[in-house]
């Protein structure tokens, strides 16, 4: 299975929002409400930020939010803070008790 | 306060085999499904394996099955990975993970996760 597709960078400025797609098709992101994100800062650890698609974990800022449409998965961070500058991974249920990541996307507070 | 603490990572020639471990504490391990995840350098990450709470169902990626072996001794709260047959490809860090929400495999999340161990396969 091909990691699902996510953009390598994107970036914007304070207070702007920015939006990270990630990609699929109807066996992963499309077939499944069970699309989670994680955040993770240089040398860290991954952080759940978002889980079944939409929901956001207790102490997570509401700034971050996540959507579905069709096979496409998106997390928006609105509000850009210098503290959201790290790397994002989109992660979904692929069926046959599998997870599938996407790539990454680094985001780049300007 | 949850924790996870990855051990046994090295440095390895192919064909070599390693166990890691990951000592949980904080939360009922036998209740928690868990899971492995690895990072190459520079990479993305890549799920590796699952297990159910009891330890009776597992599951693997495909680059991985036949020859990683995931377990886990409920009594001494960790979680193992048997790495065996290693090749250069298999370079990475190797994070433990909490399966949370719900413990179907593939149906939940991964939080929280451990620091990771660092596995380097080369000659």
């Amino acid at each position: 299975q091909s990691a699902l597709t996510q953009p390598r960078s994107v970036s914007g400025s304070p207070g702007q929002s920015v939006t990270i797609s990630c990609t699929g098709t109807s066996s992963d992101v499309g077939g499944y409400n069970y699309v989670s994100w994680y955040q993770q800062h240089p040398g860290r650890a991954p952080k759940l930020i978002i889980c079944d698609v939409s929901r956001r974990p207790s102490g997570v800022p509401d700034r971050f939010s996540g959507s579905k449409s069709g096979n496409t998965a998106s997390l928006t961070i609105s509000g850009l803070q210098a503290e959201d500058e790290a790397d994002y991974y989109c992660c979904s249920y692929a069926g046959s008790y599998t997870f599938l990541f996407g790539g990454g996307t680094k985001v780049t507070v300007l | 306060e949850v924790q996870l603490l990855e051990s046994g990572g090295g440095l390895l020639q192919p064909g070599g085999s390693l166990r890691l471990s990951c000592a949980a504490s904080g939360f009922t391990f036998n209740n928690s499904a868990m899971n492995w995840v690895r990072q190459a350098p520079g990479k993305g990450l890549e799920w590796v394996s699952f297990i159910s709470a009891s330890g009776g169902r597992t599951y693997y990626a495909d680059s991985v099955r036949g020859r990683f072996t995931i377990s886990r001794d409920n009594s001494k709260n960790t979680l193992y990975l048997q790495l065996n047959s290693l090749r250069a490809e298999d370079t990475a860090l190797y994070y433990c993970a909490k399966q949370s929400g719900r413990a179907a495999p593939g149906m939940g999340w991964f939080d929280p996760w451990g620091q990771g161990t660092l596995v380097t396969v080369s000659s």
